[in-house]
């Protein structure tokens, strides 16, 4: 099977940066990724690592260790409207995609 | 281009009646999946699709039917429902080549299903 863990919740200030980790266990691997979903909202794609290493896109960064089996999502420059939850999911085998449980963040003033 | 597309939006049944959610997606998608969505337990797999006329099992399949006829609608089958199927329903589609810019899913905007 397939398991994904992240904290549960997160508080940040507007303008800092935070990192939000991931541990998976899974049987099969063909990447990581990461989403954003606001209250009421649909998730949407933010990131993908399928190797080692840092991936950027803007303000959000993400990385990959596959040999620890871990990740994280890193936002940068913090601001109000990134207030919402955060998804990893793993690609195993069978193009199976499962998600983590979620992080909520939220920024405050 | 409409993207992915589910219905109902809403939708409130009693316990033992049945009913199916239906999403459509124009992207020519391969793969297809429904996601239920509960407070605290984040998205999980229900049933997927790799290809017209294919289905599997994902994490909670217990309850639920799919079908996929045609490979830009799947299907969402409640036989009986019941109140632990109360949640909101998600429907994803992606590409089948994993390659830059194609692992994304693209999701519907989901369905606040209540089961009384």
């Amino acid at each position: 099977g397939q398991s994904l863990e992240q904290p549960s919740e997160v508080t940040a200030v507007e303008g800092a940066i935070v990192q939000i980790n991931c541990t998976y266990q899974t049987s099969g691997f063909y990447g990581l990724s990461w989403y954003q979903q606001h209250d009421g909202g649909a998730p949407t794609f933010l990131s993908y690592n399928a190797l080692d290493g840092l991936e950027e896109t803007g303000r959000f960064s993400s990385f990959l260790s596959r040999s620890d089996s871990y990740g994280y999502l890193l936002l940068q420059e913090l601001q109000m409207k990134d207030s919402a939850s955060y998804f990893c999911a793993v690609e195993g085998g069978y193009q199976k995609v499962t998600f983590g449980t979620g992080t909520k963040l939220q920024v405050i003033p | 281009n409409a993207g992915v597309t589910q219905t109902p939006k809403f939708r409130v049944l009693k316990t033992g009646q049945s009913m199916t959610l239906l999403c459509a997606q124009d992207m020519n998608h391969e793969y297809m999946y429904w996601y239920r969505q509960d407070p605290g337990m984040g998205l999980r797999l229900i049933h997927y699709s790799v290809g017209e006329g294919t289905t599997a099992k994902g994490e909670v399949p217990d309850g639920y039917n799919v079908s996929r006829l045609k490979k830009q609608n799947f299907l969402l089958g409640l036989e009986s429902a019941a109140p632990s199927q109360t949640s909101v329903y998600f429907c994803a589609s992606s590409y089948s080549d994993r390659g830059p810019e194609n692992e994304k899913l693209f999701f519907g905007s989901g369905t606040q299903l209540s089961v009384l």
